[in-house]
């Protein structure tokens, strides 16, 4: 299958500083990415859809300045978390959408574990 | 709005044997796919079947085959001749028309050896 890699894949930064995190489809040009947030033992809930030359698509509740996504190019998207706070503090995840399958299949990236201090 | 329940936060069993986790999902949409989707202890998510809601007939992988029930909009996934690699946290999951993935709580499997 298709790989998605996430970069870093474990980060610590004080708090009130800003992070970011990028998200990579390494053999399909992927239009849409999907970034997601995971609490420990709970499920993936999505934050935003990522559309490449577009704004991203943020989901009911999440702060979309705090949050900031930039899919530039067909093969990278990037979340910024700006000025984090411990709660910020979780495992994000990202996939990307390969329209090149005919059930535009997602696929993951390994996801990012961010701790803020 | 699209909902995804799974109603058993823990299973377990007994290496070998058979294993049924339950999904159920509520919709408007006609057209949509379901999921079930692994996450081992790395937290890597793997794809481990799809079901197209289009399609009867029940989709199958090796030893992972689904039980789709589209009017009881029931989604079970049906795990055989579980083995000890099999013991991970398996999340349900809705794929709408506009492509988001919409998760259910999650199960976590314990396989004993």
């Amino acid at each position: 299958g298709a790989v998605v890699s996430q970069h870093p894949s474990w980060v610590i930064c004080k708090s009130g500083t800003s992070v970011k995190i990028e998200c990579r489809s390494l053999d399909f040009q992927a239009t849409t990415m999907f970034w997601y947030r995971q609490f420990p033992k709970q499920s993936l809930m999505l934050m935003a859809t990522s559309n490449e030359g577009s704004k991203a698509t943020y989901e009911q509740g999440v702060e979309k300045d705090k949050f900031l996504i930039n899919h530039a190019s067909l093969t990278l998207s990037t979340l910024t978390v700006t000025s984090a706070h411990p709660e910020d503090s979780s495992f994000y995840i990202c996939s990307a959408r390969d329209p090149g399958t005919s059930s535009y299949e997602q696929y993951f990236g390994p996801g990012t574990r961010l701790t803020v201090t | 709005a699209q909902t995804v329940t799974q109603s058993q936060p823990e299973m377990s069993v007994q290496e070998a044997e058979t294993v049924t986790l339950s999904c159920t999902y509520d919709t408007s949409e006609s057209d949509y796919y379901l999921f079930w989707y692994k996450q081992p202890p790395s937290r890597q998510m793997i794809l481990v079947i799809r079901q197209e809601a289009y399609k009867q007939q029940n989709a199958t992988e090796n030893r992972f085959s689904v039980n789709f029930q589209k009017a009881a909009k029931s989604f079970s996934l049906k795990i055989s001749d579980s083995q000890l690699g099999d013991a991970a946290m398996y999340f349900c999951a809705y794929r709408s028309e506009g492509g988001k993935l919409i998760f259910g709580q999650g199960t976590e499997l314990s396989v004993k050896p």
